[in-house]
């Protein structure tokens, strides 16, 4: 079984502080993870995924996540935030090898104040 | 290249109706999703189709909830009767192949309100 813990459903960040997103999975098998942001009345578009090779994975608008096996970790961080990240961000695990649904977390809200 | 289209974007029904929705993968690609994402929750996968074969629908709620996709293409989400925790977006969502670390596009929405 796998699943995915976010901690924090809502996190604020002043625009151009760091943003971390944190990421806690749970996987039997070595495991595929993804970061998906959501914007409102939108569907879900992929920020940046770990399959295998590099734990450091960069992805799209300036974001990063470290895959860290012995922490089972995939925290999402941006150097400085802006205004237009505001939206919401959900991790998602899928296990490596055959077929296997992906499993969301609950997501994390994020503000960015002025 | 065109999205995943989804229709309609929004539906309100009441309690015991039926009701009905209809995505269109990007082009070529031959694994479909359709997943219920809950205000305040992550998606949970409903059904997987690969081509118009189903893959998984182990949390299909199939008392009520039915799905199809003919020719491999577009798709159908059906709800009969329809019930109030049934209120939430129904996301389609597509992929090339069906690999787990294939990237999966997902469409805007349709959002179900029941009264």
């Amino acid at each position: 079984a796998q699943s995915v813990t976010q901690l924090g459903s809502h996190v604020s960040v002043s625009e151009g502080a760091l943003v971390l997103l944190r990421c806690n999975y749970s996987s039997s098998v070595p495991p595929y993870l993804f970061w998906y942001v959501q914007y409102p009345n939108q569907g879900l578009q992929l920020l940046l995924k770990y399959t295998t090779g590099a734990t450091l994975v960069k992805g799209i608008n300036g974001f990063e996540a470290e895959f860290k096996k012995s922490e089972t970790s995939f925290h999402l961080t941006k150097p400085s935030a802006h205004m237009s990240d505001a939206a919401e961000y959900f991790c998602a695990v899928r296990t490596s090898g055959g077929y296997q649904k992906v499993t969301f977390g609950i997501g994390t809200k994020l503000q960015v104040i002025p | 290249e065109a999205g995943v289209a989804q229709s309609p974007r929004y539906k309100i029904i009441e309690k015991r109706q039926s009701v009905a929705f209809w995505c269109n993968p990007i082009s070529g690609h031959a694994t479909l999703y359709w997943y219920q994402q809950i205000l305040g929750q992550g998606p949970k996968l409903l059904i997987q189709f690969q081509n118009n074969g189903v893959v998984d629908d182990s949390q299909l709620p199939k008392d009520r909830f039915s799905a199809e996709r003919l020719k491999g293409v577009d798709s159908t989400l059906k709800i009969q009767p329809a019930k109030l925790e049934d209120s939430a977006v129904y996301l389609c969502a597509s992929s090339l192949v069906s690999g787990s670390a294939d990237t999966q596009y997902f469409g805007p929405g349709t959002r179900l309100t029941v009264l």
